[in-house]
């Protein structure tokens, strides 16, 4: 079965700094891996994916990640952080194109 | 385009009472809708895939006679629970499944609250 980790449950940053968000996957065959930000009682939002091609994934509001094989990473950044960032960021991966698997989610604090 | 919304987005209910929530696809057709379950600073745990004409499949450890599935058509699910009691009281997510850019993509409801008193 497919998984992912993600590393860090709380992460801060300052207003403008790097933000990086770490996933990793396990998974015996190639994923498709997808990062997703939650807003305080709300539904989930769709940052980016990676299902084929390019390994080097943009997606809104300035975030990015790349899926990296060997070290079967996922990580998410921005480079500059802005107080709108601050939510629940969750990792999450499909093998089947059908379930999700969802991380524990890390929490992202801006400070200003 | 690809808008699911949920209704109600909170409820508060009395134990022993049956809550409905309805999940909706505003501007597509969904055969398949997923139902998940989030308890505070936790992640998202699924408890049923949803397809329209047939019966949910549940997930190992939900109940499916508490709670009741029914997709009875391709732009609505509803998820019931049946005599609800505190330990119900969550935040439940829906989501709808429509083929994308070659993948299926899940879109997202914006959640029901259920509190159980």
């Amino acid at each position: 079965a497919q998984s992912v980790t993600q590393l860090g449950s709380h992460v801060s940053v300052s207003e403008g700094a790097l933000v990086l968000l770490r996933c990793n996957y396990s998974s015996s065959v190639p994923p498709y891996l997808f990062w997703y930000v939650q807003y305080p009682n709300q539904g989930l939002q769709l940052l980016l994916k990676y299902t084929t091609g390019a390994t080097l994934v943009k997606g809104i509001n300035g975030f990015e990640a790349e899926f990296k094989k060997s070290e079967t990473s996922f990580h998410l950044t921005k480079p500059s952080a802005h107080m709108s960032d601050a939510a629940e960021y969750f990792c999450a991966v499909t093998l089947n194109d059908y379930k999700l698997s969802f991380g524990a989610g890390t929490t992202v604090t801006v400070r200003a | 385009g690809a808008v699911v919304s949920q209704h109600p987005s909170w409820v508060i209910c009395k134990s022993g009472t049956s809550v409905k929530i309805e999940c909706r696809s505003l501007d597509f057709q969904a055969t398949t809708m997923f139902w998940y379950r989030q308890f505070p600073k936790q992640s998202l745990m699924l408890m049923a895939t949803s397809n329209e004409g047939s019966k949910a499949t549940y997930e190992q450890g939900v109940e499916k006679d508490k709670f009741l599935i029914n997709h009875a058509s391709l732009t609505l699910s509803t998820l019931t629970v049946t005599s609800a009691h505190p330990e119900d009281s969550s935040f439940y997510i829906c989501s709808a499944r429509v083929y994308l850019d070659s993948y299926n993509e899940q879109f997202f409801g914006p959640g029901t609250r259920l509190t159980v008193l």
